[in-house]
């Protein structure tokens, strides 16, 4: 069965250094999103993509943050100058649609990379 | 504030039992439910309910939603070890450019003994 996977499971930074995480969607979805979920607390949207921009994005998506689209297959997320509070597990998600009709089809989850900042 | 709420946050039964897991919604701009169920990684994917009072099964699990009072539930009969996980509840809102990003729940851990 098609997955996301996401790489790499597990990252350990310095505070103050860069982050890239990366997600390859299924590869016929074409709705992509990221959520992170610190220890102990509910999993938390941080933003989503369509047709190579960001749909929406949430109050912790701010300018530290970015997302990009950078081949026909990967999704990443970028993190500039992490924070002790950044620790936590990022997921990606894809979800299926058709051009620029969203199905309504439930989103599939990777298996998450853990960031650990020190 | 948008909220999903699920109940109880632990649970601890025996092989063989019943559950019913608990999920109450505020969000506005509703479009679907959905149930995942998480081990150790990836919350994997059970149901998506979007109409009230249309049950969805799969094997031993089953889940129903009821948009009135703004709840669904999960129950899962005759519960195995392999159960024992995080039930995570996730109410998907849509948004202005009409993709959806969902609100979840704080989750619920199973623990199922042999």
């Amino acid at each position: 069965e098609p997955e996301v996977t996401q790489t790499p499971s597990h990252q350990v930074t310095q505070m103050g250094q860069e982050v890239i995480l990366r997600c390859v969607p299924i590869s016929n979805h074409l709705y992509f999103y990221w959520y992170r979920q610190i220890l102990g607390q509910k999993v938390e949207f941080l933003v989503s993509f369509y047709n190579n921009e960001i749909s929406e994005k949430s109050e912790i998506f701010d300018d530290q943050f970015s997302v990009e689209r950078p081949d026909g297959s990967n999704f990443t997320l970028k993190i500039r100058s992490t924070k002790l509070e950044d620790s936590a597990m990022y997921f990606c998600a894809s979800s299926e649609g058709i051009g620029e009709y969203f199905l309504g089809q439930p989103q599939h989850f990777g298996d998450g990379t853990r960031l650990s900042i020190l | 504030e948008d909220k999903v709420v699920q109940s109880p946050l632990s649970l601890v039964v025996h092989e063989g039992d019943t559950v019913t897991l608990n999920c109450s919604y505020e969000v506005t701009n509703f479009r679907s439910l959905l149930w995942y169920k998480q081990e150790k990684k990836a919350p994997t994917f059970l149901f998506m309910l979007t109409s009230s009072g249309i049950e969805k099964k799969s094997g031993r699990l089953s889940s129903i939603l009821d948009k009135k009072e703004l709840f669904s539930i999960l129950n899962i009969t005759a519960t195995q070890t392999g159960d024992s996980a995080v039930y995570l509840c996730a109410v998907e809102e849509k948004d202005s450019s009409n993709t959806g990003k969902l609100i979840f729940g704080q989750g619920t851990t199973l623990q199922v003994k042999p």
